[in-house]
């Protein structure tokens, strides 16, 4: 019965390569979101989309892409990893249009590391 | 422009003993204020908020905090702590109106010693 499910935990992968971090909430939301964590454990807001449609989008590398096939989904897709996008990534979800008052319900997050 | 400032990045505390996570905002209008906690390995998760009213906020676990205008303050306090307190806390700020972005600050680290 998790609320926000992110997929995988961990990622290991070389320089270079294309890889994808996938995200579910169960809890009938309308705004999903995508935060990056550091080694200093600085959050910052990536993404954020309202009934899949892009609403926030912060100064991040075009080669982040966030694809959102439905409300309750959305995923992260990054092209040409690079050493400095290994971070914690950070799913979540928040009610109503992601007014700043709403609470968001946060994933377990994934460890990315570039090697 | 909005933000944040967590003043402490590591506070010790011994078990059973008071503690006062201290944080400080900047906004040139209406504020909604938040302090999420961290667990080890874990998601954030929600303490408690502000949105308007009264500005003694009670949250989970015991924790409550006060929202101080004049200060530009949102102080986090628990009278007595316990060793499952021990994680990251964050507090973050948004603004009131549409489509807002929650900003948060670096985080700090309440370490409970037994």
């Amino acid at each position: 019965d998790t609320a926000v499910s992110q997929t995988p935990k961990y990622l290991v992968t070389q320089m270079g390569n294309d890889k994808s971090i996938k995200c579910e909430q169960n809890l009938g939301h309308d705004t999903m979101y995508w935060y990056k964590q550091d080694s200093k454990k600085f959050l910052k807001i990536m993404f954020s989309y309202n009934n899949k449609e892009l609403i926030i989008n912060e100064t991040v590398p075009n080669r982040f892409s966030p694809k959102s096939p439905d409300k309750a989904h959305l995923n992260l897709h990054i092209n040409s990893l690079e050493l400095g996008d290994s971070a914690v990534y950070f799913c979540a979800s928040s009610t109503g249009q992601g007014a700043g008052d709403t609470e968001a319900f946060f994933g377990q997050g994934t460890r990315l590391t570039v090697v | 422009a909005q933000s944040v400032t967590q003043l402490d990045s590591q506070v010790p505390v011994f078990e059973e003993a008071p503690v006062e996570l201290r944080c400080n905002y900047s906004s040139s209008v209406s504020v909604y204020l938040f302090w999420y906690v961290q667990y080890p390995n874990q998601g954030l998760q929600l303490l408690l908020k502000y949105l308007s009213g009264s500005t003694l906020v009670k949250g989970i676990n015991g924790f409550e905090a006060e929202f101080n205008k004049s200060q530009t303050s949102f102080h986090l306090r628990k009278p007595s702590v316990h060793i499952s307190d021990t994680a990251e806390y964050f507090c973050a700020v948004s603004s009131s109106g549409g489509y807002q972005k929650v900003t948060f600050g670096i985080g700090t680290k309440l370490q409970v010693i037994p």
